[in-house]
């Protein structure tokens, strides 16, 4: 099983500076098939970026993703009050075992 | 408008068993794989098993291997969860979840039901 690691934690800024979250995994991600997925409270999750960098339909064009192999990164380019939340990565390489990060948290400073 | 509801969660003791559905609307069901993901409170998500698109492909979570089964009835637009020998520690919110690309299974989810809650203890 591929077990996937998400840091920091917690990340605490203001709206409007930039956040970068960061995601490893322990073995390379077949075909980078790394999703990024963001919950709020009391809410289901919502996906936002699919293959590490594509970003999928209503996804704001502030949100980035990238990286390869087993480091991947999720940039937000300028924070608005609605980015606060808990934010998920997750390998899908092997069909078999579909893991997901431990989640980080981007709270309000 | 694509839609996902569960409903079948409540209260249950350990060791008994508990089915959950999940009626989809909105797209067309049997081209999609389905899985189902869990979070237990206050926790993280767990995906538990998925199926793909006309049910020959199934995989599982090694903590539900053996106990929980998946299935879909394509002419309903249904997901089914069958859960035997319930743990504590399945207590959790269970979200039925579309896989995004069409014929395939993936794994990476692109609509999300609200979630059924099950709460396993005596």
């Amino acid at each position: 099983e591929i077990v996937v690691t998400q840091s920091p934690g917690t990340l605490s800024l203001s709206p409007g500076e930039r956040a970068t979250l960061s995601c490893r995994a322990s073995q390379s991600v077949t075909s980078n098939y790394l999703a990024w997925y963001q919950q709020k409270p009391g809410q289901p999750p919502r996906l936002l970026i699919y293959a590490a960098s594509s970003r999928a339909t209503g996804t704001p064009d502030r949100f980035s993703g990238s990286g390869s192999g087993t480091d991947f990164a999720l940039t937000i380019s300028r924070l608005e009050p609605e980015d606060f939340a808990v934010y998920y990565c997750q390998q899908y390489g092997s069909s078999s075992s579909i893991t997901f990060g431990q989640g980080t948290r981007l709270e309000i400073k | 408008e694509v839609q996902l509801v569960e409903s079948g969660g409540g209260l249950v003791q350990p060791g008994r068993s508990l089915r959950l559905s999940c009626a989809a609307s909105g797209f067309r069901f049997d081209d999609y794989a389905m899985h189902w993901v869990r979070q237990a409170p206050g926790k993280g998500l767990e995906w538990v098993l998925g199926i793909n698109w006309n049910g020959d492909t199934i995989a599982s979570a090694d903590s539900v291997k053996g106990r929980f089964t998946i299935s879909r009835d394509n002419a309903k637009n249904a997901l089914y969860l069958e859960m035997n020998g319930l743990r504590a520690e399945d207590t959790a919110v269970y979200y039925c979840a579309k896989d995004g690309p069409a014929l395939r299974f993936s794994g990476c989810v692109d609509v999300w039901g609200q979630g059924t809650t099950v709460t396993v203890s005596s």
